[in-house]
């Protein structure tokens, strides 16, 4: 079964400063998701990657998949407080599936 | 954009009673939705696949004897959790894939069960 390995855990930035969230599989990933969570809500989606090499961004989120389309990054410039919570990929378990499998997660704080 | 619902948003029930929680795709159909529960500072763990027409798919571990799913239209799900027991606790959310070419997949708010 596919696994999606993130890191880091968890992660405390001062305000300002740049970040990177790393998304790690065993194998191919098949449509690559992105989403937001408050803790105790809803999934807030961010972006969804598909092909090798591809590379998205809406404001200060950019999030990248690599050729070989094993491994994503979710990178934040300028973090603000607005951007804490955790952040979560989440990968098609094979070409024709719908339902996401998910990585571990990664806790964001923002340090004023 | 897409909307999913849930309800209800939050649930306390007592040690052997059964709680159901809907899952409602707003402004499209969904013949199939997805059922997941979080446990506090873990990830989403998918339980169960909900297809419209006929019976849920559920993942290794799931026992479906306890989780009842039900779709009863291209706009509904129903997740019951039958003979709920403290450790049913937890955050479940529901998502819905939008189809079509450009294909999405929005997530409800989540219901947040506590088992006493």
């Amino acid at each position: 079964s596919q696994e999606l390995e993130q890191s880091p855990q968890s992660l405390i930035v001062q305000e300002g400063k740049n970040l990177t969230i790393n998304c790690t599989s065993s194998k191919t990933l098949y449509g690559l998701y992105w989403y937001k969570q408050k803790y105790g809500e809803g999934l807030i989606f961010l972006m969804m990657l598909q092909k090798g090499g591809e590379e998205k961004s809406h404001e200060k989120i950019t999030a990248k998949l690599d050729e070989k389309k094993q491994q994503s990054s979710l990178h934040i410039t300028a973090s603000q407080p607005s951007h804490a919570g955790i952040y979560l990929c989440g990968a098609h378990p094979y070409s024709s599936a719908s339902k996401i499998i998910f990585g571990s997660g990664t806790r964001l704080s923002i340090r004023p | 954009g897409a909307v999913v619902s849930q309800h209800p948003s939050w649930v306390i029930c007592k040690s052997g009673t059964s709680v159901k929680i809907e899952c409602r795709s707003l402004d499209f159909q969904a013949t199939t939705m997805f059922w997941y529960r979080q446990f506090p500072k873990q990830s989403l763990m998918l339980m169960a696949t909900s297809n419209e027409g006929s019976k849920a798919t559920y993942e290794q571990g799931v026992e479906k004897d306890k989780f009842l799913i039900n779709h009863a239209s291209l706009t509904l799900s129903t997740l019951t959790v039958t003979s709920a027991h403290p450790e049913d606790s937890s955050f479940y959310i529901c998502s819905a894939p939008t189809g079509g070419t450009q294909e999405t997949q929005y997530f409800g708010p989540g219901t947040r069960l506590l088992v006493l």
